[in-house]
């Protein structure tokens, strides 16, 4: 059973901090890696993914992953109150191409 | 920026009737996905669809459940003699190549079955 799991949270963090966000999977043949933002009762937004080995950076938002460890993470420089919502971790393997989701980690920017 | 769009964004349906849920992938995308979320859960593969047929389908998507693409833009979700418990949020998405490309979802249809 491919799983991936995160820290449902909530995770607080006050505004102007970074927050860090985790997720681990369980498959070793995964290779592509997507977080998303989940406002309550919208949809997924795609805010980063990852592929390599390694950080990858896009304005205040750090996607890092680690392959032999299983795990990637999400990192938020200079949190905003409009930061709070939910973020899901996606995997994909490359023998399908589901999508497997974690729960999320419920994020909360306190001013 | 191009965006996927779903239709109705709320339907609500007796128990037993049979109902179809509408969306419209970004343009030049040619993969199409089905999920739901039912309320506090996590997010369900469904679907995955390609080259007008059937890619991928999970465990859930069983026989009361398919999907078409009509036309050139349409790509809709059926599901017929709905259950209590096929209410939830279902989200279509489509991406331009399915390897590892990211997946683009549209806002949602909240399914309610009474």
């Amino acid at each position: 059973q491919k799983e991936v799991e995160q820290n449902s949270g909530p995770l607080s963090v006050p505004e102007g901090a970074i927050a860090s966000l985790n997720c681990t999977y369980s498959d070793r043949g995964s290779q592509s890696f997507f977080w998303y933002r989940q406002y309550s009762g919208k949809s997924p937004e795609l805010i980063m993914f990852i592929y390599s080995n390694g950080d990858k950076e896009d304005g205040r938002f750090t996607a890092q992953l680690n392959k032999a460890s299983q795990y990637v993470s999400l990192l938020i420089r200079d949190s905003q109150p409009s930061d709070s919502a939910t973020y899901l971790c996606a995997v994909m393997t490359d023998s399908n191409y589901q999508l497997i989701w974690g729960a999320g980690t419920k994020l909360i920017i306190k001013p | 920026e191009p965006e996927v769009t779903q239709t109705p964004s709320h339907q609500v349906t007796q128990m037993g009737q049979e109902v179809i849920l509408r969306c419209v992938p970004i343009s030049n995308h040619l993969y199409f996905y089905w999920y739901r979320q039912i309320l506090g859960q996590k997010v369900e593969f469904l679907v995955s669809f390609y080259n007008n047929e059937i890619s991928e389908k999970s465990e859930i998507f069983d026989d009361q459940f398919s999907v078409e693409r009509p036309d050139g833009s349409n790509f809709t979700l059926k599901i017929r003699s709905t259950k209590l418990e096929d209410s939830a949020m279902y989200f279509c998405a489509s991406s331009e190549q399915n390897s590892n490309q990211p997946q683009h979802f549209g806002d949602g249809t909240r399914l309610s079955i009474l």
